[in-house]
């Protein structure tokens, strides 16, 4: 059964960088694309980013200037960095299993528990 | 940028057929995936490439599509099954991940 647990700060202040880490438990880190979702208060879902066990990334084009993914493959781990954090960056944020390496099917089967992300002014 | 458009909300009794449309120009070229979401907790995936369903998702959930239009289908909705419900697809050969809005699904 594959497990993700994520963690990192929960409450930043604006210009500050957000960063975020996920532990994937069971089955194979290497053949699969790794996600961050994030999910505003009372709003949808929205796709940050991806990022494989080689470090290739793909980024949403509206977050791309500051968002940063990495992995550590050495521990089946991979992060998010967020910098100049502003009131609307807080959102709840999710890590994902996203496709399978060099597929096209992007689809998120397995997700972490969410870790509430607040910004202040 | 590339958008799905989902109701932002359908209400049925239970045992009753709810029907949840996600709509976008290049659906017709794009598998579609769709997540339950209950309050507080976590999207669960609850069909994928279409109309296929993960291990374990109840037969009650079923997906279509036509045209430029996908629908989830809920056969004999029941009061668990209330949660918000999200479409996803995928752009650029997958490289570009897209949800919908989401539609707020309500057993009155």
């Amino acid at each position: 059964q594959v497990q993700l647990q994520q963690w990192g700060a929960g409450l930043l202040k604006a210009s500050e960088t957000l960063s975020l880490t996920c532990a994937v438990y069971g089955g194979s880190f290497s053949d699969f694309f790794w996600s961050w979702v994030r999910q505003s208060p009372g709003k949808g879902l929205e796709w940050i980013g991806e990022i494989n066990h080689g470090g290739s990334t793909n980024y949403n084009p509206s977050l791309k200037s500051r968002v940063t993914m990495s992995v550590d493959t050495s521990k089946d781990q991979f992060s998010l960095r967020l910098s100049s954090v502003t009131a609307a960056d807080t959102a709840f944020y999710y890590c994902a299993r996203g496709r399978i390496v060099a597929t096209t099917q992007n689809y998120f089967d397995y997700w972490g528990q969410g870790t509430q992300v607040t910004v202040s002014s | 940028s590339y958008e799905l458009t989902q109701p932002p909300s359908v209400s049925v009794s239970p045992g009753q057929t709810a029907r949840i449309t996600c709509s976008g120009d290049a659906l017709p070229k794009k598998n579609v995936y769709w997540y339950q979401q209950r309050p507080g907790q976590a999207p669960v995936l609850v069909i994928y490439k279409d109309s296929e369903r993960p291990s374990g998702m109840p037969e009650r959930f079923s997906g279509s599509r036509s045209g430029t239009t996908v629908t989830l289908t809920i056969s004999g909705v029941q009061a668990e099954d209330e949660a918000d419900y999200y479409c996803q697809s995928a752009v650029s050969s997958g490289n570009y991940v897209v949800f919908g809005g989401g539609t707020q699904l309500t057993v009155l």
